[in-house]
This record gives structure tokens, C-alpha cells and sequence, in this order.
């Protein structure tokens, strides 16, 4: 199974900060990449798929970029709505996998 | 607006079983392969099921293969997971959510709202 590792798993940050999340992949996965947002109580929400393509209706201060094995999502200027739980996720073979999680606190 | 409605969830005893149920609304079900994800209390987002659109590929993960069935009834517009001997980290909220994309695999969006199931001794 390919294993995602997302750093880190906490993050303390303030409105108005850009923030960068960090996913690797165990092996290559091109740009079969995922970014989910998690609110408590709430189902995962998606943000970008095949690593940078920002899904309808997310804003554009959120980007995502890297390929292979090494994989980024940014925060620019961080809204208040945006504190929550961020997820990525491989889907270049079954099973899918996510990584652990990044819970960006506010500061 | 896509809605996907889990429901079947509860508390069930160690060994037990349940049925989980997933239904779709205003968007073509029978064209998109399903997934079911669950997520523990507190913890992170396990994949655990695929469906194709046809019901010809199946895909589980390890932890719950020989222990859980995945099914659809497109002209229902729903999707099932048959659970069996349950066991107390089956604990979790169980979402259903359609593949994204054309490949073999795919992302996964929209999601249901999730259905709590809890095992218990």
C-alpha cells in the first residue's frame, strides 16, 4: 500500500498568514493527488484534485503543487474559516490511501 | 445540488452486524463508481470500499475484506455496506462518496453527512 505522510500534524497560525502543508508519498503517485478540508462534525470537503486543479467553488487562496512524491497545499492569507483539519490523499492505486492529517490551529 | 444520505447506523454488540445504506439525489448514480470511507472517533480517514458504476469491479480494504459486502441498486439510487463481525475498531463514521475523475481510481466528492456505527462488548 502506498503510505502518505502529511507534516506537520499540527499547525498554529494566524488570520492573514500563509500557510504550507506538506504531503510525501512512500512512492511515486505522478499527480494523482488529493486536498480535503475537515470541519469538527463535518463531513471532508475537497479542495484540489491531480494536485493543483482547484475543485468549483473553493477559493483561490488555496493552491496545491509538486508531483511524484512530494506535494504541497497553500494557505495563502488565512481566513478565519479556514481553521480545520486538512487531509491528502493518493489515488494512483487501490487501496486509497490518506495522510494523517494537518489541523491548523489558530495561533 | 448532489446529496448523499447515510443511514443505518446505531450501536451494535461485538460479533454483531448491520446494514448501512447510502442514497443519492440529483446527480446520474448509476454513471459513478462508490466509495465508502469511515473515520474513528478522533482519528483520520480510512478508505474501506469501491464500487464500480456496473457493480463488475469491487475493491476492499484489508482490515474489513471477508467481513464487509459493498452493493448498489442503481434504479434506487443507493448504495449498501453489509457489515459482519463487527469488532471495536469497525467505531466509526462511515461516509459514501462518488469517485471523482475518469481513471481507475479517483478522488472523492461530494460526501454524505457520515453515519455513526458503535461497537460495543
Amino acid at each position: 500500500d502506498i503510505q502518505m505522510t502529511q507534516s506537520p500534524s499540527t499547525l498554529s497560525a494566524s488570520v492573514g498568514d500563509r500557510v504550507t502543508i506538506t504531503c510525501r508519498a512512500s512512492q511515486s503517485i505522478s499527480r494523482w493527488l488529493a486536498w480535503y478540508q475537515q470541519k469538527p462534525g463535518k463531513a471532508p470537503k475537497i479542495l484540489i484534485y491531480k494536485a493543483s486543479t482547484l475543485q468549483s467553488g473553493v477559493p483561490s487562496r488555496f493552491s496545491g503543487s509538486g508531483s511524484g512524491t512530494e506535494f504541497t497545499l497553500t494557505i495563502n492569507t488565512l481566513q478565519p474559516e479556514d481553521f480545520a483539519t486538512y487531509y491528502c490523499q493518493q489515488y494512483d492505486f487501490y487501496p486509497v490511501t490518506f495522510g494523517g492529517g494537518t489541523k491548523v490551529e489558530i495561533k | 445540488e448532489v446529496q448523499l444520505v447515510e443511514s443505518g447506523g446505531g450501536l451494535v454488540q461485538f460479533g454483531g452486524s448491520l446494514r448501512l445504506s447510502c442514497v443519492a439525489s440529483e446527480f446520474a448514480f448509476s454513471d459513478f463508481g462508490m466509495n465508502w470511507v469511515r473515520q474513528a472517533p478522533g482519528k483520520g480517514l480510512e478508505w474501506i470500499s469501491y464500487i464500480s458504476a456496473s457493480s463488475a469491479t469491487i475493491i476492499y480494504a484489508d482490515s474489513v475484506r471477508g467481513r464487509f459486502t459493498v452493493s448498489r441498486h442503481n434504479a434506487e439510487n443507493s448504495l449498501y455496506l453489509e457489515m459482519s463481525s463487527l469488532r471495536g475498531d469497525d467505531t466509526a463514521v462511515y461516509y459514501c462518496a462518488p469517485k471523482g475523475g475518469s481513471g481507475y481510481v479517483g478522488w472523492l466528492d461530494p460526501w454524505g453527512q457520515g453515519t455513526l456505527v458503535t461497537v460495543s462488548p
